[in-house]
């Protein structure tokens, strides 16, 4: 059963920093491009950021560029999101989700998500 | 890429049809998806390709179109399917543009 499970979200003060975590499991990684998607309380869906199945190349909204920075460790099937600089802009619950298409370059859809873990930047 | 979602919300009785609609700015080809979204849930994909089903997707709903006009349509709409619905293009990329939604709410 395919599971993407987030963790390492919570509080933090504006200006600082949170790394989240996404752990899959039920697919082999290595073969994924993966997003981050987020959605601020009560608002629509926004992209966040992409990394090709290999890691060899990353994409990243204008929002967050500069400042989140996503990665991949495929041999621990894990997928992070450091995020630093934060603004209260950045609250949010984010997912962690699977790119449809297999080992490609382009993106095609989002065929499965985590459950979602809220961040929250507040003083 | 602008994407443009209308209406923002659909009044509309169990049973009865639903068509909600998703305009580009520019053309987007058939590289269109759409999601459902219920309270307190991940979204989950529906169609992709601008009309093909996703994996477990029931028939009642289709896709249509292509460039910068499309349309998502729940045939008959049983209790389970009031929720928010977005689309999303993946022609012109970065980014991945959401459009705004539409809340399918029962009339």
């Amino acid at each position: 059963q395919l599971q993407l499970v987030e963790s390492g979200g919570g509080v933090v003060q504006p200006g600082g920093s949170l790394r989240l975590s996404c752990v899959a499991s039920g697919f082999t990684l290595s073969n994924y491009g993966m997003h981050w998607v987020r959605q601020a309380p009560g608002k629509g869906l926004e992209w966040v950021a992409f990394i090709l199945y290999d890691g060899s190349n990353k994409y990243y909204a204008d929002s967050v560029k500069g400042r989140f920075t996503i990665t991949r460790d495929n041999s621990k099937n894990t997928l992070s999101l450091q995020m630093n600089s934060l603004r209260g802009e950045d609250t949010a619950v984010y997912y962690c989700v699977r790119d449809q298409n297999y080992r490609n370059v382009w993106p095609k859809n989002f065929d499965y998500w985590g459950q979602g873990i809220l961040v929250s930047v507040s003083s | 890429i602008v994407m443009t979602q209308s209406p923002a919300t659909l009044s509309v009785s169990p049973g009865e049809r639903a068509t909600l609609s998703c305009r580009a700015s520019q053309s987007v080809s058939s590289n269109l998806a759409w999601y459902q979204q219920k309270p307190g849930q991940a979204p989950r994909l529906l169609i992709y390709g601008a009309s093909t089903r996703a994996t477990g997707i029931p028939a009642r709903f289709s896709g249509s179109g292509s460039g910068t006009e499309f349309t998502l349509t729940i045939s008959s709409l049983q209790s389970e399917d009031f929720a928010v619905y977005y689309c999303q293009q993946f022609n012109n990329w970065p980014p991945l543009i959401f459009g705004g939604g539409t809340k399918v709410e029962i009339k």
